[in-house]
């Protein structure tokens, strides 16, 4: 199976601006999951949507957002981008239950400017 | 989801075993013990998971306490290309999907 894909792999992008990163699931698989890496803060959850519903959500402001498709691919959009969105976003896929594995992409980093 | 606590840096052998420990001491019942690992830059790669049995897989062997409270994953002889970030995560199986990341033990291997 081929593994989880997201593009763009590199943005830049200068603040203000919005932005809209895709991620391609596991066949299979309806759950993803979407997740911020900086120096500073490390490792952090965004959200997750499971059949087009967002069923959990981190601690981040409103300017992130994200959907699901009928197809399990799923998009993340962050308006009004700042410099300290400059990240690696990282998505992940599992499939049905709670207990499964989640498998992660190899992320879109983006640079804000 | 229950702390995790690892050691910040660990250096091990080539073809030497490598045991990262990792201490979980408010783990509930019904939490999952995973591991993952990063490697500079690119996403985190699953290598294994346990409940309260020890797990053994291609990559790694886990071994889990007796009252659940540490684990260690086992790389039985490390290569150069497991050199990486080790994230030790527990997960309550009754949640969604959310993986605590805490700040992971870098492993060098050296020759």
């Amino acid at each position: 199976k081929a593994g989880v894909t997201q593009t763009p792999r590199y943005l830049i992008k200068t603040r203000g601006q919005q932005v809209t990163l895709s991620c391609s699931p596991i066949s299979g698989h309806r759950s993803v999951s979407w997740y911020q890496q900086t120096p500073g803060q490390g490792l952090q959850f965004l959200f997750e949507y499971f059949s087009e519903t967002q069923r959990n959500k981190g601690n981040f402001p409103g300017r992130f957002s994200g959907r699901q498709f009928s197809n399990s691919r799923s998009e993340m959009n962050v308006s009004t981008l700042e410099l300290g969105d400059s990240a690696l976003y990282l998505c992940a896929s599992s499939s049905r239950d709670y207990k499964s594995v989640q498998y992660f992409g190899p992320g879109t980093r983006l640079l804000v400017l | 989801d229950a702390k995790t606590t690892q050691p910040p840096s660990m250096d091990c052998a080539e073809g030497r075993a490598a045991n990262l420990p990792c201490n979980h001491s408010t783990i509930s019942g019904n939490e999952y013990v995973y591991w993952y690992r990063q490697i500079h830059s690119q996403g985190p790669q699953y290598i294994i998971h346990g409940l309260k049995n020890n797990e053994t897989n291609e990559m790694a062997s886990l071994i889990i306490t007796e009252d659940r409270k540490s684990s260690t994953l086992i790389l039985p002889h490390a290569t150069l290309r497991d050199t990486a970030v080790y994230y030790c995560i527990v997960r309550f199986t009754g949640t969604a999907s959310k993986l605590t990341f805490g700040t992971g033990t870098r492993l060098q291997v050296t020759l």
